[in-house]
């Protein structure tokens, strides 16, 4: 089935460790996001790419780093400069059509060692 | 800027309706979306209206769109518990995609 799979479901960060949160997507699409959830708030935008070998910062880029070196994939970088990791991260990615909604990943839980 | 707002919380009664409601303030959004979280997991997609349209149905969901006030709901039939979760609004303009704070509903029997 098609679909958007963000690898590992959990993880843990030691102080001053970066971090690398995976995310797949076999649904064709061009455009991927990434977005932090932290408790009883909504969505912040991190990054998002809408064509390969091409990203945009989104709200809250500071602290975070991308690649598009293939269609299908879009991995984030939590760096040792974010200085507050811990949060959901989700993984969302969309057709090339105006009305096509974003689909997202199950997330990771990233958690501070 | 863009903004999206919802209120935080919703309780309602086992079977009764639910109505969810929505404020924008982008009047070039194209298309206006309900998704659904559920704990420890990502979004999923409801439903979606153009905003040239005032009304959808969709099985239990209802959605209403009040393009004039800038203002969307989520109505759901016969509240279930399987309903309780977060129930997050966005708003599309071209590319971009604004989302709301979520509003979480709770089900009591």
């Amino acid at each position: 089935d098609g679909g958007i799979t963000q690898s590992p479901k959990y993880l843990f960060r030691k102080e001053g460790q970066n971090v690398t949160l995976s995310c797949e997507q076999n649904l064709n699409h061009d455009a991927m996001y990434w977005y932090r959830q932290d408790p009883g708030q909504g969505l912040r935008l991190i990054y998002y790419s809408q064509i390969v070998n091409d990203f945009q910062k989104g709200d809250i880029a500071e602290g975070y780093s991308v690649s598009r070196e293939k269609k299908e994939s879009f991995p984030l970088t939590v760096t040792s400069a974010q200085k507050n990791p811990t949060a959901f991260y989700l993984c969302a990615s969309t057709g090339g059509y105006s009305n096509q909604p974003q689909h997202f990943g199950d997330g990771t839980r990233l958690s501070i060692l | 800027g863009e903004d999206v707002e919802q209120s935080l919380f919703l309780s309602v009664r086992e079977g009764d309706s639910s109505v969810i409601n929505c404020t924008y303030t982008d009047s070039s959004s194209t298309y206006l979306y309900w998704y659904k979280q559920e704990p420890g997991a990502g979004l999923q997609l409801l439903t979606y209206i153009f905003s040239n349209m005032d009304m959808k149905q969709d099985q239990r969901l209802t959605v209403l769109l009040n393009k004039k006030d800038k203002h969307l709901s989520l109505r759901i039939a016969d509240t279930q518990t399987g309903d309780s979760a977060i129930y997050f609004c966005a708003s599309r303009r071209a590319s971009k995609i604004i989302f709301g704070s979520g509003t979480r509903l709770s089900i009591r029997p």
